[in-house]
C-alpha cells in the first residue's frame, strides 16, 4: 500500500500561511501526488494535485522537491474557514491511491 | 457543490432491513468509486466501477452489494449489517483521463443499530 506520513495536527493564525507537509518517499516516477481536504462530516473536496513541477491554483500551491520524495502544500492567507483535516494521497489514479490519517489544521483567530 | 449526489444523506435501519444508497454524477465522468469511512479510521476505498464494469473490490464483505446501471449511476445495496457497519459511505468520480481529482459526494451517514 502507498504510504504516506502526515503530522497529525497543526495550528496556523489566521491571514498567516499553512504549510502542510507530507512524506512520500516511496513514490514510483509516474505517481501523482493529490491533496484533499475534508470540512466535518462533509465529503473530501479536491484541492490541487502534481506529478513533478510546482503547481498553483486559486485555493493552493504545491511544492513537490526535486527527488518527489515529499511535498508540501501552501494555503497563502489562511482563514477559519480553512480548518480542516488535509489529505495527502499518491498513486498512477486518483481514485485508486490511498488515504492515510491527515492532517488536522485548526486556524487560529 | 462537486457535480456529485448522494442519496440519502442519513439513514439509520437495522439489522435485519434492506436498504439502498445512491449516488449520481452529471459530470461526464466514467469511474466511479464507494468508499467507507468509520469514525477516527482513514477512508477505506470499497469498489471502482468503470464504464459499469466493477473493476475493483476491496475484500467487501457481501451485504455490501454495488450496482453500476450506468456511467452516472451508482448504487450500493445493504443487506443484514452488523452495527460495527455504521459509517459515512462516500461516492466519488474521476474522469476520463483518470489521473486528475477525485469528485467526492456529501456522503450518506449510516447507523446500523
Amino acid at each position: 500500500d502507498a504510504k504516506t506520513t502526515q503530522p497529525p495536527s497543526m495550528d496556523c493564525a489566521e491571514g498567516r500561511a499553512a504549510n502542510l507537509p507530507c512524506n512520500h518517499s516511496t513514490i514510483s516516477g509516474n505517481e501523482y501526488v493529490y491533496w484533499y481536504r475534508q470540512i466535518h462530516s462533509q465529503g473530501p473536496q479536491y484541492i490541487i494535485h502534481g506529478l513533478k513541477n510546482n503547481e498553483t491554483n486559486e485555493m493552493a500551491s504545491l511544492i513537490i522537491t526535486e527527488d518527489r520524495k515529499s511535498s508540501t502544500l501552501i494555503l497563502p492567507h489562511a482563514t477559519l474557514r480553512d480548518t480542516a483535516v488535509y489529505y495527502c494521497t499518491w498513486g498512477t489514479n486518483a481514485g485508486k491511491s490511498t488515504f492515510g490519517d491527515g492532517t488536522t489544521l485548526t486556524v487560529k483567530p | 457543490e462537486t457535480g456529485v449526489t448522494q442519496t440519502p444523506r442519513h439513514l439509520v435501519m437495522g439489522m435485519t432491513n434492506k436498504k439502498s444508497l445512491k449516488c449520481e454524477q452529471h459530470l461526464g465522468h466514467n469511474a466511479m468509486y464507494w468508499y467507507k469511512q468509520s469514525a477516527k479510521k482513514p477512508l477505506e476505498l470499497m469498489f471502482v466501477y468503470n464504464f459499469k464494469e466493477q473493476t475493483e473490490n476491496n475484500s467487501v464483505p457481501s451485504r455490501f452489494s454495488p450496482e453500476c446501471p450506468n456511467s452516472s449511476h451508482l448504487f450500493l445495496h445493504l443487506h443484514t449489517l452488523q452495527p460495527e457497519d455504521s459509517a459515512l459511505y462516500l461516492c466519488a468520480s474521476t474522469g476520463p483521463a483518470n489521473t486528475g481529482e477525485l469528485f467526492f459526494g456529501e456522503g450518506s451517514r449510516l447507523t446500523v443499530l
